[in-house]
């Protein structure tokens, strides 16, 4: 079985502040995706990435950016220089690549940004 | 190009009616995905298809539940007799290649 463990509930932050949410992630499957979501008020579950379990390259897209580790199974997200519109709710999640590729969620981190 | 869409956004049901919640997935799609969102339990997948082949129900909670997807892009999520911890966000999403891209969820409230 797979399971996705955010271990910080809420973080509150002052703008302009670098934040990094952590995500530590279980499986015995090799071959898998690792996700990040995101969740704004609004409600709606947003696509910010991608990964595969045989790519350890990290990323940067802007003022995000991501630490994908398999020695500690671990796929950190950090947001540089938080803006106020970061504020939401933001899910890892897992899904193995072979079959229904069905998503594993941790149950999320509350992002507050103050201005 | 158009995202998922559901329908309902917000339906409120009266204990032992029945609902149904629809979802259009994103043209070209071939997969389909139902998850519910509730404060206790997260996000849990419900049910999954994939073309014309037999869909994964493995995470329906109850035999209460059941989904449809009709001509391989339209699907309905039926929930019998509701109950009130049924109430929750259901949420749809499609995939072509790996990523699942989300609509914005019927908020199911059971009174």
């Amino acid at each position: 079985a797979q399971k996705v463990t955010q271990a910080q509930t809420e973080i509150s932050v002052v703008e302009k502040e670098d934040v990094t949410l952590d995500c530590v992630y279980e499986t015995r499957d090799t071959t898998y995706y690792l996700f990040w979501y995101k969740q704004p008020p609004s409600g709606e579950l947003v696509f910010l990435i991608r990964r595969n379990s045989f790519d350890e390259q990290n990323e940067i897209s802007g003022r995000y950016s991501w630490n994908f580790q398999k020695s500690t199974s671990s796929f950190n997200f950090t947001i540089t220089a938080s803006q106020v519109v970061d504020s939401a709710v933001y899910f890892c999640a897992l899904s193995i690549i072979q079959g229904a590729q069905k998503l594993v969620f941790g149950q999320g981190t509350r992002l507050t940004i103050n201005p | 190009g158009a995202g998922v869409s559901q329908s309902p956004s917000n339906k409120v049901t009266e204990k032992g009616k029945d609902v149904e919640l629809r979802c259009d997935p994103i043209s070209g799609h071939t997969a389909l995905y139902w998850y519910r969102q509730s404060l206790g339990q997260g996000l849990e997948f419900l049910i999954y298809f994939q073309g014309n082949s037999a869909p994964d129900k493995s995470g329906l909670p109850s035999d209460r539940f059941s989904a449809e997807r009709t001509g391989g892009s339209v699907s309905t999520l039926t929930i019998q007799r509701t109950q009130q911890e049924d109430s929750a966000v259901y949420l749809c999403a499609s995939s072509l290649v790996g990523t699942q891209y989300f609509g914005p969820g019927t908020r199911l409230t059971v009174l």
